[in-house]
């Protein structure tokens, strides 16, 4: 099945600096990436999604760039908010998420003022 | 998106005793899922809610200790049977409207202890 890698597991940046996640996938059937922040005691909230048809989409301060390739993804962050603070998880699904989502370990961003 | 309601928020439940958690979808919802997360960890999919057949389960979870139901479009339940110490753990719901598939919602999640 889908094994889905990602790396930090915790990451600390000053305001204003830019964070970027990476994850990497096994299968290379997957067609379908989210990125989720969760906040404690709260559930995942999903923050941006790719799919592979696509190589890159960005809203506003949050990016995600795809390279099939070398089957990773990043998530990209610019301009960090302390409200930025939170766990992140990427995803994947080899069935544009039809049968639900393998998730990464999780990265720890903590945004140091 | 779909907002979900989840219910109980948490429970502290007997070892041996069952506990039925429900996800309620403000909208008709094409896919619903249940996971578990294990204080600081990743997402696991327990499995697929379909709606009018039975869940489909994925490796390590059996429908005797997760039974799911999911009468129809807006509602589902997630049962944790004779549950021991090992099944404390935060279970969610998630859920998608559409064929297309993506933008996948999260329930706030049921945080359960068992003692």
């Amino acid at each position: 099945g889908e094994n889905v890698e990602q790396h930090p597991s915790t990451l600390s940046v000053q305001e204003g600096d830019s964070a970027v996640i990476k994850c990497t996938y096994s299968d290379s059937a997957s067609n379908y990436f989210p990125w989720y922040k969760q906040e404690l005691g709260k559930g995942p909230q999903l923050i941006i999604d790719i799919r592979s048809n696509v190589g890159e989409k960005k809203d506003q301060r949050i990016a995600v760039t795809l390279n099939k390739t070398a089957k990773h993804f990043s998530l990209h962050i610019t301009e960090t908010q302390p409200e930025d603070s939170a766990v992140y998880f990427c995803a994947a699904s080899t069935s544009g998420g039809a049968d639900g989502l393998t998730f990464g370990k999780g990265t720890h961003l903590i945004i140091q003022p | 998106s779909a907002v979900i309601s989840q219910k109980p928020s948490r429970d502290i439940c007997q070892r041996g005793t069952s506990l039925t958690i429900q996800c309620q979808v403000d909208s008709q919802v094409t896919m619903m899922f249940w996971y578990r997360q294990q204080p600081g960890q990743s997402l696991t999919l327990i499995a697929t809610a379909n709606q009018g057949s039975e869940a489909t389960y994925e490796s390590g979870f059996v429908i005797d200790k997760f039974p799911i139901s999911r009468p129809n479009l807006t509602f589902s339940t997630l049962t944790v049977s004779n549950m021991s110490p090992e099944d404390s753990s935060i279970y969610l719901c998630s859920a998608a409207a559409g064929t297309g598939v993506s933008g996948y919602t999260f329930g706030s999640g049921t945080r359960l202890t068992v003692v």
